[in-house]
């Protein structure tokens, strides 16, 4: 069965480093996400991207966030300059279309330290 | 308006038992109400989703309870067991709002062999 793929699984990195966390999303959808899950709290939704521009934002995607598609396959979330509060499990989500049901990655778990 | 509000936090069952969790929104703007199954480690996986039009939706022994005029939903488990066993989140969306959920604070249900 198909399905999303995000590596890697866990990230640790320092205060105000660059990350980027990587997801495959499966190979027919055209609609990618990223979600974020702090420890213990509900899954929040970041960024939907469609046709290689973001669709929709959330307040939580600021400026230190941005996503990319770089080639057909690979959809990207980084983090320009990391904080503490990042900490979190971010979760790579795709669907066929905007109002399909969207099927998720198994998270990267991101530690700053 | 918003926000999704989920309860209860947590449930306890025995194997056999019926485990229903609820779920209010606000925004009648939402659309698509999809519960979402997640076990420790693991990504969110869609289990059931229901449109307004209709009332009740029955997948397998899973059973939403859609009432509009109230705003609220429920999930329904029949015939619990305990690998069912997870943390379980009502969401809601916009069909405007191409992938954008907004999750409730989820519930960790635990089914007692």
């Amino acid at each position: 069965e198909p399905e999303v793929t995000q590596t890697p699984s866990h990230q640790v990195t320092q205060m105000g480093q660059e990350v980027i966390l990587r997801c495959v999303p499966i190979s027919n959808h055209l609609y990618f996400y990223w979600y974020r899950q702090i420890l213990g709290q509900k899954v929040e939704f970041l960024v939907s991207f469609y046709n290689n521009e973001i669709s929709e934002k959330s307040e939580i995607f600021d400026d230190q966030f941005s996503v990319e598609r770089p080639d057909g396959s690979n959809f990207t979330l980084k983090i320009r300059s990391t904080k503490l509060e990042d900490s979190a499990m971010y979760f790579c989500a795709s669907s066929r279309a905007g109002t399909a049901e969207a099927f998720f990655g198994q998270g990267t778990r991101l530690t700053v330290v | 308006q918003q926000q999704v509000k989920q309860s209860p936090q947590s449930l306890i069952v025995q194997k056999g038992g019926i485990p229903i969790i609820n779920c209010a929104y606000e925004n009648t703007a939402f659309d698509y109400f999809p519960w979402y199954q997640q076990f420790p480690g693991k990504g969110p996986a869609l289990l059931i989703a229901i449109r307004p039009d209709v009332s009740e939706k029955k997948e397998g022994r899973f059973t939403i309870s859609f009432n509009k005029s109230a705003k609220q939903f429920s999930l329904h488990i029949m015939d619990s067991q305990p690998g069912d066993s997870a943390t379980y989140f009502c969401a809601a969306m916009r069909g405007t709002s191409y992938g954008k959920l907004t999750f409730g604070q989820g519930t960790i249900l635990t089914v007692h062999p």
